[in-house]
């Protein structure tokens, strides 16, 4: 089965500091990554993904994510934290094969943003 | 709007009483999944859909059934729920699979007594 790793289940920044976020995957075959963002009381919304174009992936709200095949990583970061960034982040991660039509994801990440 | 709902949003049952929660996409997507999200585990998915009459189990299907008479509706069925189904679900829909992204529902809150 896919396996995806956050690391850091809590990070804090200041605002205006840099953001990063942590993924890492195992993964036979080139797989899709996503990284989803889950404010207070919502739903999960795309932040951004990789589908085998571009190495570099940008998203909403000025965060982007560079995949490293070699590393097998996903990092997300954003140059500058907002207050309105503090939320949950979840790396996701799909795959063809015997597990097509999967969406692994790993344990989320809790950004805290202070003034 | 596209969007996904789900019915209803917060649910209090008692252990052991049949409970459905609806979900319902109005994108025509093919794909449609059931994830539950409890604190430290990120979300796991319980089952999903390919397209109608095509389900297949996820991680965590005990306990669970679903069915997809109809290509919007993609029902979440507890027979029979414990204190250990109480969690946050999630439904989730996509054109297709893979790399293909996926709309969530708002979520349905499930507390077991």
């Amino acid at each position: 089965a896919q396996s995806v790793t956050q690391l850091g289940s809590h990070v804090s920044v200041s605002e205006g500091a840099l953001v990063l976020l942590r993924c890492n995957y195992s993964s036979s075959v080139p797989p899709y990554l996503f990284w989803y963002v889950q404010y207070p009381n919502q739903g999960l919304q795309l932040l951004l993904k990789y589908t085998s174009a571009a190495t570099l992936v940008k998203g909403i709200n000025g965060f982007e994510a560079e995949f490293k095949k070699s590393e097998t990583s996903f990092h997300l970061t954003k140059p500058s934290a907002h207050m309105s960034d503090a939320a949950e982040y979840f790396c996701a991660v799909s795959e063809g094969g015997s597990t097509l039509g999967r969406l692994y994801f790993g344990r989320g990440t809790q950004l805290t943003v202070w003034p | 709007e596209a969007q996904v709902t789900q019915n209803p949003r917060y649910l209090i049952t008692v252990t052991g009483k049949k409970l459905t929660v609806t979900c319902s996409q109005n994108m025509n997507h093919e794909y449609m999944s059931w994830y539950r999200q409890d604190p430290g585990l990120g979300l796991r998915q319980i089952y999903y859909s390919m397209n109608v009459e095509a389900t297949d189990k996820g991680d965590v299907p005990e306990g669970y059934k679903v069915s997809r008479k109809e290509k919007r509706n993609f029902p979440l069925i507890l027979e029979s729920p414990s204190p250990n189904q109480t969690s946050l679900y999630f439904c989730a829909s996509s054109r297709q699979y893979g790399q293909e992204t996926q709309y969530f529902g708002p979520g349905t809150r499930l507390l077991v007594l």
